[in-house]
């Protein structure tokens, strides 16, 4: 257990249809980050948080993505109408003084 | 903006013989690279970084050496055990910059 935690760890949600993760990170990390991997890739950066504020966002992040982080604590990333190109697993990564610490990401497939 | 490459995509190693994965980065601003292990169904887990002030760093088994002139670096495991089987990412950060962007990744298999 790496402190950060993401769910659900698995969706599987039609086309079209929009889906809502959740990532906590520890109380220490004052900064959020979320990335993408598809299979046999290395992450992809999304999105990152400095407490409250979304301060970064990769041109991978459509209009159809969104994400918040209301309170500078947990953070959620909303997909809209998704496609099949949005299978993936989203991680977040949760960063204080030290390095990044990821979650074990949630895995979304769109049928 | 920065682009990281690795090498070998897949590589088998007998245990207790040493492992070596590199890595080459486009950008010289970047200056700072971890590495990361990644078990099935897990997400990546730090296990060695180093800044671009510093040539090497070693942790026990791992080592980590960087070529700032060159702009590659190494991840060098040494008397590899079966649980060192995983697939591994390096990465690179710019100075100034929250963003890290990784490598390919390398599949490593310690045959017992």
């Amino acid at each position: 257990d790496t402190g950060v935690s993401q769910d659900p760890r698995h969706k599987i949600t039609k086309r079209g249809q929009n889906v809502t993760f959740r990532c906590d990170p520890i109380s220490e990390h004052n900064r959020l980050y979320w990335y993408r991997q598809t299979l046999g890739q290395g992450p992809e950066f999304l999105t990152y948080f400095q407490n409250e504020a979304q301060l970064e966002k990769s041109r991978l992040l459509s209009d159809r993505f969104s994400a918040e982080r209301p309170k500078g604590s947990f953070s959620t990333l909303e997909i809209q109408r998704t496609e099949q190109g949005d299978s993936a697993m989203y991680l977040c990564a949760g960063a204080g003084a030290g390095g990044y610490t990821f979650g074990s990401g949630t895995r979304l497939t769109v049928v | 903006g920065e682009n990281v490459e690795q090498h070998p995509s897949t590589l088998s190693v007998q245990e207790g013989d040493s492992a070596v994965i590199k890595c080459t980065y486009s950008d010289s601003a970047s200056n700072y690279f971890p590495w990361y292990k990644q078990e099935l169904g897990k997400g990546p887990q730090l296990i060695i970084d180093i800044r671009s002030n510093v040539g090497e760093k070693k942790d026990q088994r791992i080592a980590v050496t960087l070529n700032k002139t060159a702009k590659h670096f190494s991840l060098h495991i040494t008397e590899t055990q079966p649980e060192d089987s995983a697939v591994y990412f390096c990465a690179a950060r710019e100075g100034g910059n929250e963003k890290l962007t990784f490598g390919t990744g390398t599949r490593l298999t310690i045959i017992p």
